[in-house]
């Protein structure tokens, strides 16, 4: 059975760091994309950031650009978002998905809650 | 990269059909065929029911279909029930390995 668990969430004030980690089981993690999408309370998905499977190559939203950094640890089945600088409009729960062929993310997390505040 | 148009809320009575709608650019929906929907419950994690503009993931029901044309793509639920109720999105491969969400549809089932 696949599962994605998130740690790392928390409460932290505006400009500090978190990271964030995925733990994979149940699939061949190092033969996947993986992505983390976020969700203020109430508000839409948004997509955050993309690794390739070797983690060779990574992207980001304009948003988080410089900001965050998403890496992967293969041997240990872990994917990773370090997110420093953070700023209240950071606060959201963080899921991290499971690349489809490009076309989507099949698997999700439970999400970990990211609380930005003064 | 700005987020794809979906309206705020739809509804429809038990039986019916609804379509929802997800209007893009020419940059991600209109050059892609990696356009994804997920149905998302109240307090849980997405679930992918639509990926590559049309296809449906093993066990998702047949009442779900999709399909794009041009910049926009839609979402059909035939035979609503009731727990069809919840909020859908729609995603689009952006270009550059960048996606893109919509804002988010909240289905009632009248």
């Amino acid at each position: 059975e696949v599962q994605l668990v998130e740690s790392g969430g928390g409460f932290v004030h505006p400009g500090g760091s978190l990271r964030l980690s995925c733990a994979a089981s149940g699939f061949t993690f190092s033969s996947h994309w993986m992505h983390w999408v976020r969700q203020a309370p109430g508000k839409g998905l948004v997509w955050v950031s993309h690794v390739s499977s070797e983690g060779s190559s990574t992207s980001y939203a304009d948003s988080v650009k410089g900001r965050f950094t998403i890496s992967r640890d293969n041997a240990k089945n872990i994917l990773y978002l370090q997110m420093n600088s953070l700023r209240a409009e950071d606060a959201a729960v963080y899921y991290c998905a499971r690349d489809f062929q490009a076309s989507g993310f099949d698997y999700w997390g439970q999400g970990a809650l990211v609380t930005v505040s003064s | 990269q700005s987020a794809l148009t979906q309206p705020a809320s739809v509804s429809g009575s038990p039986g019916q059909s609804i379509t929802i709608s997800c209007s893009g650019a020419r940059s991600d929906v209109g050059s892609y065929k990696l356009v994804s929907w997920y149905q998302q419950d109240p307090g849980k994690a997405p679930k992918l029911i639509i990926y590559e503009v049309s296809k449906r993931p093993s066990g998702v029901s047949n009442r779900f279909s999709a399909s794009k044309s041009g910049n926009t793509a839609s979402l059909t639920i035939s035979g609503l029930q009731a727990g069809d109720e919840a909020d859908y999105y729609c995603c689009s491969y952006a270009g550059s390995s960048t996606w893109v969400f919509g804002g988010g549809t909240r289905l009632t089932v009248l």
